[in-house]
């Protein structure tokens, strides 16, 4: 069951600008979290931001969650080449009586370059 | 540094041998998950377990099996492995309590092949 959708599938950029993916969802979340991949390797968590939240901040992160809408967005400002891998939001749901599982979207290809 | 490793990074089979992939992580963490990631459709959890000797499926459950028998380690198991296992498997690990709670951690993945 697919529960987040990212938008774009995939974004090109030029070193120094800012890049905004979106996330939508369908049901009720606890939380809703996103992840970072480099190629061929596994996913690393950025930032978690609570339904009861509406935005956060982590560095050059920039996370906003509108619960109305069922919606997300990263913001990463002034990308570096660096910032070139998938970016994936993931929903917090219960499954099965626990409360510890993730769902996640296909993901955003970003390619920054310099 | 806390760390989920698996066993192998890379791993090419025969069609209908068995497959074992192993997954330990060091942070005392209670839920342990396995995923597969295959282009174009992201990642898809097949198993988790939230505590030792429990297991519960996910979305993709069918032709796998796992086992946990101690808190820090869990396996994939593959009875008889099919061409279309071949993919990219994730273990991770989560906290059910604390700040980090149900903040996954990830291993670096290993690349099954099934020829």
């Amino acid at each position: 069951s697919q529960q987040g959708e990212e938008d774009p599938q995939a974004l090109s950029i030029q070193e120094g600008e800012n890049a905004t993916m979106n996330c939508s969802y369908k049901t009720s979340i606890n939380n809703l979290q996103w992840y970072r991949q480099n190629s061929g390797r596994g996913l690393v968590h950025l930032i978690l931001i609570r339904s009861n939240e509406r935005e956060k901040h982590s560095g050059r992160l920039r996370v906003t969650l509108d619960t109305s809408k069922k919606s997300s967005s990263l913001l990463i400002t002034a990308s570096r080449a660096a910032d070139t891998a998938s970016y994936f939001c993931a929903t917090g749901v219960r499954y099965g009586g626990s409360q510890g599982n993730l769902i996640f979207g296909k993901g955003t290809k970003l390619s920054v370059k310099p | 540094d806390v760390k989920v490793t698996q066993s192998s990074r890379y791993l090419v089979k025969r069609t209908g041998e068995k497959v074992f992939l192993e997954c330990v992580q060091d942070m005392d963490h209670e839920n342990m998950f396995w995923y597969r990631q295959d282009p174009g459709l992201g990642l898809r959890l097949i198993y988790f377990s939230y505590d030792v000797k429990m297991k519960e499926k996910g979305d993709i459950p069918e032709g796998y099996s796992v086992s946990r028998e101690k808190k820090e380690r869990f396996s994939l198991i593959l009875e008889s492995a099919s061409t279309n296992q071949t993919s990219m498997y994730l273990c991770a690990s989560s906290s059910q309590r604390g700040a980090g709670a149900n903040v996954l951690t990830f291993g670096a993945g290993s690349r099954l092949t099934v020829l």
